[in-house]
């Protein structure tokens, strides 16, 4: 079974520190995306990309947001200067082509702020 | 803007019942739901999904339905078992893939043995 890999599993930050949470999608997928969801909270959707740019972005996904996938295979999402709000799990998924495939999604990274 | 409401917010019943959760949307305008599980701490796990042009999709004891028109879905779990226990999100695609999905809150399950 293909599976969407995320590291770190949890980190804690201080807040004002960057951070980075790294994803290797399967590896015939195009579509990327990244979600997080706040303890208690829904899934949300932050940014999708495609053809090494980014397709849609939410509200959510401001400038302290950005991503990356410098290698081919990783996706990285980068948090400049974390907040206390920005704490939650942060899920990538990846998903071969649109129009009703199978989206993946990582066991999720647990960013805490402190 | 979409939103997705799935009722009830937890349930709990003993094993082997069969079950419905419910799930609503506000704008009909839909590619496609999904439903997912999550457990505890975990990362979701697709279960099915719906196209908009279907009705429903069935995979073993589960069976999904989708009224478009009415911005409704219902999962169906049959013979439920206690490793069903789990949270399950519905989440619908507004746009075709690169707007991301809509997800609700979730039903959170428990299955008593």
């Amino acid at each position: 079974e293909p599976e969407v890999t995320q590291t770190p599993s949890h980190q804690v930050t201080q807040m004002g520190q960057e951070v980075i949470l790294r994803c290797v999608p399967i590896s015939n997928h195009l579509y990327f995306y990244w979600y997080r969801q706040i303890l208690g909270q829904k899934v949300e959707f932050l940014v999708s990309f495609y053809n090494n740019e980014i397709s849609e972005k939410s509200e959510i996904f401001d400038d302290q947001f950005s991503v990356e996938r410098p290698d081919g295979s990783n996706f990285t999402l980068k948090i400049r200067s974390t907040k206390l709000e920005d704490s939650a799990m942060y899920f990538c998924a990846s998903i071969r082509s649109q129009g009703g495939n199978t989206i993946y999604f990582g066991e999720g990274s647990w960013l805490t702020v402190v | 803007k979409q939103e997705v409401t799935q009722i009830p917010a937890a349930l709990s019943v003993p094993e082997g019942e069969n079950l419905v959760l419910n799930c609503s949307f506000t704008d009909s305008a839909i590619y496609n739901l999904q439903w997912f599980r999550q457990d505890p701490g975990k990362g979701l796990t697709s279960l099915l999904l719906i196209q908009s042009s279907q009705r429903e999709q069935t995979s073993g004891r589960l069976n999904a339905s989708l009224d478009k028109s009415s911005g409704r879905s219902t999962l169906y779990i049959a013979a439920s078992q206690p490793g069903d226990s789990a949270t399950y999100l519905c989440a619908v695609d507004s746009g075709g893939g690169a707007d991301g999905l809509t997800f609700g809150k979730g039903t959170h399950l428990i299955i008593q043995p």
